[in-house]
């Protein structure tokens, strides 16, 4: 494909479920990212995986979230019981390298209800 | 927390003005870059400054980057309908490679 995507676009879950979202980069991109975005907010990261490198999970709010790349390609980040306030945009972004331009894939809207 | 404080918060235009919004940041940075933003969805990438550069050209869009100030702008000439977005700046640290992001203007173009 031509750019990044995710899925799902939209997921509904129950507060303490567990939930998986997953991104597919650019084909190529060795930076990959996690951002996550609340209603009328900016982007707070989350996490960052570049080529083999040890990822780098700073921005990752609490021990409940995980996220991991195989094979330098596809990530999965994963929210375990999930709580109200995890509901937001979660955006995946690659770029080739870590200073240069980021391409966003739509997002997956999580609601926690 | 955020590195880019967007200014103003909100910004509404007749079609065919000129859109200006300003970005100002707290750390030196390798570059800064703009993203717009529709319906509360994927970013769309505009452009990237590096450190320095003091102005760039898009189209219609011109970014100024003054890194004594640490501030940025970002003019939208001839602005459309089809320009109402949020628009977000962008800072990638000197020591870094994660983007920080603003909390965005929105800009609202009127027929």
């Amino acid at each position: 494909g031509a750019g990044v995507s995710q899925s799902p676009s939209n997921k509904v879950t129950e507060k303490g479920k567990d939930v998986e979202l997953r991104c597919d980069p650019i084909s190529g991109h060795t930076a990959l990212y996690w951002y996550r975005q609340s209603l009328g907010q900016g982007l707070e990261f989350l996490i960052y995986f570049q080529g083999n490198s040890a990822p780098d999970k700073s921005g990752l709010p609490s021990d409940r979230f995980s996220a991991e790349r195989t094979g330098g390609s596809v990530s999965t980040l994963t929210i375990q019981r999930t709580q109200q306030e995890d509901s937001a945009v979660y955006l995946c972004a690659s770029s080739f390298l870590g200073l240069n331009e980021q391409f966003f894939g739509p997002g997956t809207r999580l609601t926690v209800l | 927390s955020q590195q880019g404080e967007e200014d103003p918060q909100a910004l509404s235009i007749q079609e065919g003005e000129n859109a200006t919004m300003n970005c100002s940041y707290k750390t030196s940075i390798n570059n800064l870059q703009w993203y717009r933003q529709n319906s509360g969805r994927g970013l769309v990438h505009l452009i990237l400054i590096r450190s320095n550069e003091r102005e760039k050209h898009s189209g219609r869009l011109r970014v100024t980057l003054d890194t004594s100030k640490k501030s940025s702008s970002l003019l939208i000439t001839a602005s459309r309908a089809a320009d109402t977005a949020s628009y977000f700046c962008a800072t990638v640290p000197s020591n870094d490679y994660k983007l920080s992001f603003g909390a965005g203007t929105t800009v609202t173009v009127r027929a």
